[in-house]
């Protein structure tokens, strides 16, 4: 049957540790991709994009990989602090459509 | 900064009413896009309009939803005769123009359904 919800991963990290979030996506041809922050009861929020062309692109205090050879996507946040506690998605950019596809998420949770 | 608003917060119905959800997108942006998510899972997309048509919709988007832009500013989402299962969060979002541009989104509307 098809199950009412997703349990999604936790990442438990101390208070200035470093964070890494990782996404495995599911399409070759996708040429962007983007990371989005999700707090809980609000949209999600914009954090770091890279394009196919590039491995890797630092933002502040974030640092998105990007792996095309395994279809792999990370987030690296530094210095992790409680207002980084969130669920964190991937998306991907497939098509010419300009529809953007969620990951499952990951939760993160800031331990201080 | 410019932001994508969305009304109402919450929205309750009974099971067969009509909901229309409304937005209004950054008022610049070309691409408009409704996306659902069902608590504790991952955010789903139904649908893109671009000049004032749809562009690309999920298997979600059946004959029960429409969107309009009633005029310059506004976008919605209409679900004609809802069901328990579209309970769920919807957001709205909106995109400056050609693809690899980063989707801004709403806070969302939380649709009950009765």
């Amino acid at each position: 049957g098809e199950s009412v919800g997703l349990h999604l991963p936790t990442l438990s990290v101390q208070e200035g540790d470093n964070s890494i979030i990782n996404c495995a996506y599911s399409n070759s041809a996708s040429d962007y991709f983007i990371w989005y922050k999700q707090e809980s009861g609000k949209g999600p929020q914009f954090i770091i994009d890279i394009r196919s062309n590039m491995d890797k692109r630092q933002g502040q205090r974030v640092t998105v990989l990007l792996n095309k050879t395994v279809k792999h996507l990370s987030l690296q946040i530094a210095a992790t602090q409680p207002g980084d506690s969130a669920v964190y998605f991937c998306a991907e950019n497939i098509g010419y459509g300009n529809k953007l596809v969620f990951g499952a998420g990951t939760i993160l949770r800031v331990k201080s | 900064e410019p932001e994508v608003t969305q009304t109402p917060s919450h929205q309750v119905t009974q099971m067969g009413q009509e909901v229309i959800l409304r937005c209004v997108p950054i008022s610049n942006h070309l691409y408009f896009y409704w996306y659902r998510q069902i608590l504790g899972q991952k955010v789903e997309f139904l649908v893109s309009f671009y000049n004032n048509e749809i562009s690309e919709k999920s298997e979600i988007f059946d004959d029960q939803f429409s969107v309009e832009r009633p005029d310059g500013s506004n976008f919605t989402l209409k679900i004609r005769s809802t069901k328990l299962e579209d309970s769920a969060m919807y957001f709205c979002a909106s995109r400056l123009r050609t693809e690899n541009e980063k989707l801004f989104f709403g806070s969302g509307t939380q649709l009950s359904v009765l």
